[in-house]
């Protein structure tokens, strides 16, 4: 079992330009959720996934931002026309949907900084 | 309403000493379930401990346990003997009803800092 990981774990970029991000679950989860941090805060909610299926959406994500899992595995998240105010830390989080606990594992985030 | 409080923004304890951080949560949702999360400098979110509202034993993970009050909406993560990798982040997450709703929501954490 080899966690959730993410890449890059770093991304600076100016404003005005896109970027995507790409998230690696668990092998045998079904369900991929993507939270923000900003400093001081703790992860804030933007979207999830069970299988390919883009369940709920949080009102944070707004049209600049879209994420897919096209093959219901690995996810991507992408930023267009980026803003300073989009900086944050992006952390991708994966889980096994089943009755009772479905704890959620994070990997390591990616830190977007932008200029 | 805040649905997740925590009100101790940072703490500084002895090691080897046991330490408390305090959370109280706001649902009306009968069906709920509660994490504690640990954030190093590192930025990774390492999962801790659960405790569902149904569950009638407090949780307990090695050296960290949830006093979990029911009735005081308080689901405190108890650290016994700290140790100085202790030092980090610490959240405390809700999801509230069954399945349909599975997003946490994270309080604004506290930073334990472990003395030598």
């Amino acid at each position: 079992d080899t966690g959730v990981s993410q890449d890059p774990r770093h991304k600076i970029t100016k404003r005005g330009q896109n970027v995507t991000f790409r998230c690696d679950p668990i092998s045998e989860h079904n369900r991929l959720y993507w939270y923000r941090q900003t400093l001081g805060q703790g992860p804030e909610f933007l979207t999830y996934f069970q299988n390919e299926a883009q369940l709920e959406k949080s009102r944070l994500l707004s049209d600049r931002f879209s994420a897919e899992r096209p093959k219901g595995s690995f996810s991507t998240l992408e930023i267009q026309r980026t803003e300073q105010g989009d900086s944050a830390m992006y952390l991708c989080a994966s889980s096994l949907a089943r009755a009772g606990e479905d704890t959620q594992y994070f990997g390591p985030g990616t830190r977007l900084t932008v200029l | 309403a805040q649905k997740i409080t925590q009100t101790q923004p940072g703490m500084f304890v002895q090691e080897k000493e046991a330490v408390t951080l305090d959370c109280t949560y706001d649902t009306s949702d009968p069906s709920y379930g509660l994490f504690w999360y640990k954030q190093p400098s590192s930025g990774e979110m390492i999962f801790l401990i659960y405790q569902g509202s149904y569950d009638q034993q407090n949780a307990t993970e090695g050296r960290y346990s949830l006093n979990f009050q029911k009735a005081r909406k308080s689901a405190n993560l108890v650290i016994s003997a700290s140790q100085l990798g202790d030092s980090a982040m610490y959240f405390c997450a809700m999801r509230e009803g069954n399945f349909g709703n599975e997003k946490l929501t994270f309080g604004t954490g506290t930073r334990l800092t472990i003395i030598p």
